[in-house]
């Protein structure tokens, strides 16, 4: 089982839908989390960190954590064709390092 | 544009050469990573460094020599690299612990003859 495994790809969305990515973790005693977003041939971006249980909001972006399931989640409301991209789900944990998921890649259609 | 920034932007080296990637941000950031990202997968990390000190090396080979001079710079050193080593090398930074959201610098792309 990978340490963080995120929900396979490719994702495709229509332009103003609302797109949903997920992503479980093994370390139970995992602590923080992120969102990266990487455009092709670019480095990763930050989108979103969550640290609690509950959502969060930025934007149109929402994180969503569950500490009991090993589950984080990000929703983007009103996607846009820039939101066209590969996006990493990090988790630190008790290695005292952060894990990347494999990504998604997300296609947004006008 | 990036807090973080590496130089140089593309390399391109023979195998029995030895050249560095620089890395330098000023953000105050006690905590800096080198990260290998090969096409199509998630970056993986090489080494971090702690308010100076190598905290973390994930068992890279010994071609690769990071240095961290100062607590704005890092820097890594490559000698005898093997074609397999060609990536984007990422380097990122952290506020003063890390379990902290890292900002990454967009990288050197490094090709090996």
């Amino acid at each position: 089982q990978k340490e963080v495994e995120q929900n396979s790809g490719p994702l495709s969305v229509p332009e103003g839908a609302i797109a949903s990515l997920n992503c479980t973790y093994s370390d139970r005693g995992s602590q923080s989390f992120f969102w990266y977003r990487q455009y092709s041939g670019k480095s990763p971006e930050l989108i979103m960190s969550i640290y609690s249980n509950g959502d969060k909001e930025d934007g149109r972006f929402t994180a969503q954590l569950n500490k009991a399931s090993q589950y984080v989640s990000l929703l983007f409301r009103d996607s846009q064709p820039s939101d066209s991209a590969t996006y990493l789900c990090a988790v630190w944990g008790n290695a005292g390092k952060s894990t990347f998921g494999d990504g998604t890649t997300l296609t947004v259609k006008p | 544009d990036t807090e973080v920034t590496q130089t140089p932007k593309h390399l391109v080296m023979g195998m029995t050469n030895k050249k560095s990637l620089k890395c330098e941000q000023h953000m105050g950031h006690r905590a800096m990573y080198w990260y290998k990202q090969k096409a199509k997968k998630p970056p993986e990390l090489m080494f971090v460094y702690s308010y100076e000190k190598l905290s973390i090396n994930e068992s890279v080979p010994s071609r690769f020599s990071p240095e961290c001079p100062n607590s704005s710079l890092l820097n890594l050193h490559l000698h005898a690299l093997q074609p397999e080593d060609s990536a984007l090398y990422l380097c990122a930074s952290s506020q003063d612990s890390l379990n902290q959201p890292q900002h990454f610098g967009d990288g050197t792309r490094l090709s090996i003859l």
